[in-house]
This record gives structure tokens, C-alpha cells and sequence, in this order.
């Protein structure tokens, strides 16, 4: 398996663009989960997907930031304005969830994008 | 609420050095998962282990070992004999391994603050 596949790995855009964030989970996984760190915040869960559906999106900073997963192989994470302080490494993990058995539980990480808003 | 706390913020060793991680964690759920990741300089975030909190039992992979405490709620890591590649940030991280009944938080994966690891030549 190829693993959880990010694109872009980097993405320089300037204040007030829209950027968009994509990622493919492990096939067959069924729990998608979107990360971002900081310097200042460490690692920060921003949402959650079981079987595409949005679980928690408590963590989402405000209503500039939306994700998505249409289908079981595909997520996207947007920022519409973006603005500096949105400049982090944004991480997406998938994982079986225990409905599968609790030994099978655990994440995989994809390499991340470093996002950068000038 | 969940809580990791990796009180130590950088470790500098020199090489063949033991090192140990440690890891603190709260948490009110009475099942749950402890996971070790490596961050590299390169940015990924590479697992390590993962233990669930009914498995108590020390594990040991090659120059790593991790010893888990549920009456001191701590799952330290342990390097032997470090090597220069070793060298990276080490997150510890907890969630919970069951839904609660009405709430959402399984699948939160609550991560420490990481602890820089630097082992020198």
C-alpha cells in the first residue's frame, strides 16, 4: 500500500487566497482525520470522518476553514480566506476504527504540507 | 479531557548513550490507547508503538523498549545505545478506544508537546 498520499507537500500563497488541501487514506481504512501543527500548538486534531461522514469538527479554528470527504478514497481541506497565522504543516491520518477490532487500531500519517500564507 | 505532558522539552546525549522519554498522561476514559511517534528532521510522522491501557505488559523492539505504568499513568520510551539517527522529535499520544456513550471523543488523538531528541557524534 502507497500509504496516505498529501498533495500539495509545500504551498506558498498569499493572504486572501483560497488553498485547498488534499488526501487519500489507506484503502479500506474507514476513520479520516485532519491534523495541523504549530510551533505554538503542537499537533491540534481540526476534524474527523467515519465512513465519510464529519464526526467532530470541534477542532476546526473558524468558518474560513471547511473539509469534505465526497467518498471513502478522497478528503480535502480548505481555507477560504487564508491569512499568516494559518501557516502550519497540515497532517492527514487515516485508521480502522474498533469496530474492526481493537487490535487493528492505530494511525497512519501521510508527510504533510507545509502550508505558508504571505 | 485528555492530557499528555512530556515534561522534557530537549534531550542532548552523546552517541551509545541510553536515553529515556518520558511520558504522562490523564485521561478518564478506562480504555484507551498510548502510541509513541518519531518526527525526523524530514517532517513525517513515523509510529512507533501502540498499547492499549489493559495490556500492561513492557515491550521491547530491537534498541527500544517502553515501559507502561497504569497506577502512575506514565508510558516512558526508552532508547539504548543511541545512534546520530535517532535523532528527531518523539510525540507521545493518547485517545480514548471506545466511543462514549452521547459524546464524540474517540479518534481524538491528544499529542504532547514532543521532546527533542539530539544524540551527537
Amino acid at each position: 500500500d502507497a500509504g496516505v498520499i498529501q498533495s500539495p507537500r509545500h504551498e506558498v500563497t498569499e493572504m486572501g487566497q483560497e488553498v485547498t488541501l488534499r488526501c487519500k487514506p489507506i484503502s479500506g481504512h474507514d476513520y479520516l482525520f485532519w491534523y495541523r501543527q504549530t510551533m505554538m500548538r503542537g499537533l491540534e486534531l481540526l476534524i474527523y470522518f467515519n465512513n465519510n461522514v464529519p464526526i467532530d469538527d470541534s477542532g476546526m479554528p473558524e468558518d474560513r476553514f471547511s473539509a469534505k470527504m465526497p467518498n471513502a478514497s478522497f478528503s480535502t481541506l480548505k481555507i477560504q480566506p487564508s491569512e499568516p497565522r494559518d501557516s502550519a504543516v497540515y497532517f492527514c491520518a487515516s485508521s480502522f476504527g474498533p469496530e474492526k477490532g481493537l487490535w487493528n487500531y492505530g494511525y497512519t500519517f501521510g508527510s504533510g504540507t507545509r502550508l505558508t500564507v504571505v | 479531557a485528555q492530557k499528555v505532558t512530556q515534561a522534557q522539552t530537549e534531550i542532548s546525549v552523546v552517541e551509545k548513550e541510553d536515553v529515556t522519554l518520558d511520558c504522562v498522561y490523564e485521561t478518564r476514559d478506562t480504555t484507551y490507547y498510548l502510541f509513541w511517534y518519531k518526527q525526523p528532521p524530514s517532517g513525517e510522522l513515523v509510529f512507533l508503538i501502540r498499547r492499549n491501557s489493559f495490556d500492561e505488559q513492557n515491550e521491547i523492539s530491537g534498541r527500544y523498549s517502553w515501559n507502561f505504568q497504569k497506577s502512575t499513568s506514565s508510558f516512558n520510551f526508552t532508547i539504548t545505545a543511541s545512534q546520530v539517527v535517532d535523532s528527531a522529535v518523539y510525540f507521545c499520544a493518547l485517545t480514548p478506544a471506545l466511543n462514549i456513550a452521547g459524546g464524540t471523543s474517540y479518534g481524538k488523538l491528544t499529542f504532547g508537546q514532543g521532546t527533542i531528541l539530539t544524540v551527537h557524534p
